[in-house]
């Protein structure tokens, strides 16, 4: 079945920092993928998404590409802030339900 | 507009005993989802409602699990003889009609069996 992957955290950086989380993914046709985000204490929310090859998703000043030809979709942020401290999900969806990685923590230190 | 709601919030009981967890969906949407978030699991996929289809419900792990939902909107998750390893953040979402694939998550339930 489809499976994504994401790297490993928690991932720690200083604000202003680069940020990148990769994700790649694993599937049969080409889903549309996604990048959520969950602040403590707080539900799931949409960061951004693209549905189809080399689209650009971006939001809040982070951005993803879908690249087909290496089937990742890392999430990108110029300058993060404290306030992005949060776990980050990469997910594909598959028929009726999305698949999630494994989720990233990111810490940002002021 | 309202988000997806969910109740309660958090959830503690004994083993053995059954719970039944609410979700309320975004007025308009007609996909329900339930996901289970666990620490050994991570985020996994339980039960897919659309209209008046039957539901998949290829994701539920055992038959102590089911799931309902009245009139096209409100939705029940209920979970029979709970088990420790029940233990989990439970999530709801919904999908518009329109843009099915995007779908909007509630705050959840946190169960606690003890």
């Amino acid at each position: 079945g489809n499976s994504v992957t994401q790297m490993e955290g928690p991932v720690t950086l200083s604000e202003e920092a680069f940020l990148t989380i990769n994700c790649t993914y694993t599937a049969t046709g080409y889903p549309s993928l996604f990048w959520y985000v969950q602040y403590p204490g707080e539900g799931l929310q949409l960061l951004l998404k693209a549905t189809k090859a080399d689209d650009k998703g971006s939001n809040k000043g982070f951005e993803a590409t879908y690249r087909k030809e290496t089937t990742s979709f890392h999430l990108e942020k110029g300058s993060v802030q404290v306030s992005d401290s949060a776990v980050y999900f990469c997910a594909l969806n598959q028929g009726n339900k999305l698949v999630f990685g494994a989720g990233t923590i990111l810490r940002v230190k002021s | 507009g309202a988000g997806v709601s969910q109740s309660p919030s958090n959830k503690v009981t004994e083993k053995g005993k059954d719970v039944e967890l609410r979700c309320d969906p975004i007025s308009g949407h007609t996909a329900l989802y339930w996901y289970r978030q666990s620490l050994g699991q991570g985020l996994e996929f339980l039960i897919y409602f659309q209209g008046n289809s039957a539901p998949d419900k290829s994701g539920l792990p055992s038959d102590r699990f089911s799931a309902e939902r009245t009139g096209g909107s409100v939705s029940t998750l209920t979970i029979q003889r709970t088990q420790q390893e029940d233990s989990a953040v439970y999530l709801c979402a919904s999908s518009s009609p329109v843009v099915r694939e995007t779908q909007y998550f509630g705050p959840g339930t946190r169960l606690l069996v003890l």
